[in-house]
């Protein structure tokens, strides 16, 4: 039982938008910024979205991060078959911890 | 180019021993906090452990205190992570990954490629 929930599947044809959601509480998500990660099939996890927003280099716009309270949510516009991946929100727990979501599969129809 | 390559991952009975490293290259190592990172079969991630560029904070997960512990020799430019009594929940790939974070936030910009550690008998 991961401590930041998010569902475990989306998907939505090529071009289309998808929202991937990322739920804490006060002692994680609520008083510490999240980044997003992206694991393609096979591979190491990659950096998506920091900061709750920010996009490090060379990461297109398409992909795009908010906060809200004790929630985060990563965006992905005009999808790709490349994009089909697993999702994954981070961040620091009260705890003196990191926290992982459970990961969100991604599939482009 | 900033690398992580890990290493020392391998088949370990119930109850083992096994000692990962994490060669870093690319960057300067001895200002950047390190963690582990482990991903179990077909499973989500779970953060391991933590250490700060001076190695004067270290954490680790509750599913590994007591038995684990990381450690990093700034003058290799390496990290490890030395796993005692390990169990068949321990089974996964370990990887580390360079955190940027600062005052509390965890940024991992960086992952090496993962190193699968098999607890059987």
């Amino acid at each position: 039982q991961s401590v930041l929930t998010q569902p475990p599947s989306v998907s939505a044809a090529p071009g289309q938008k998808v929202t991937i959601s990322c739920s804490g509480s006060s002692s994680n998500i609520g008083n510490n910024y999240v980044s997003w990660y992206q694991q393609l099939p096979g591979t190491a996890p990659k950096l998506l979205i920091y900061d709750n927003e920010k996009r490090p280099s060379g990461i297109p716009d398409r992909f795009s991060g908010s906060k809200s309270g004790t929630s985060a949510t990563l965006g992905i516009t005009g999808l790709q078959t490349g994009d089909e991946a697993d999702y994954y929100c981070g961040t620091w727990d009260s705890s003196l911890s990191v926290v992982f979501g459970g990961g969100t599969k991604l599939t482009v129809l | 180019e900033v690398q992580l390559v890990e290493s020392g991952g391998g088949l370990v009975k119930p109850g083992g021993s096994l000692r990962l490293s994490c060669a870093a290259s690319g960057f300067t190592f001895s200002s950047y906090s390190m963690n582990w990172v482990r991903q179990a079969p077909g499973k989500g991630l779970e953060w391991v452990s933590y250490i700060s560029s001076s190695s004067r904070y270290i954490y680790y997960a509750d599913s590994v205190k007591g038995r684990f512990t990381i450690s990093r020799d700034n003058a290799k430019n390496s990290l490890y992570l030395q796993m005692n009594s390990l169990r068949a929940e321990d089974t996964a790939v370990y990887y580390c990954a360079r955190d940027t974070g600062y005052g509390g936030n965890s940024i991992f910009d960086y992952w090496g490629q993962g190193t699968l550690v098999t607890v059987s008998s």
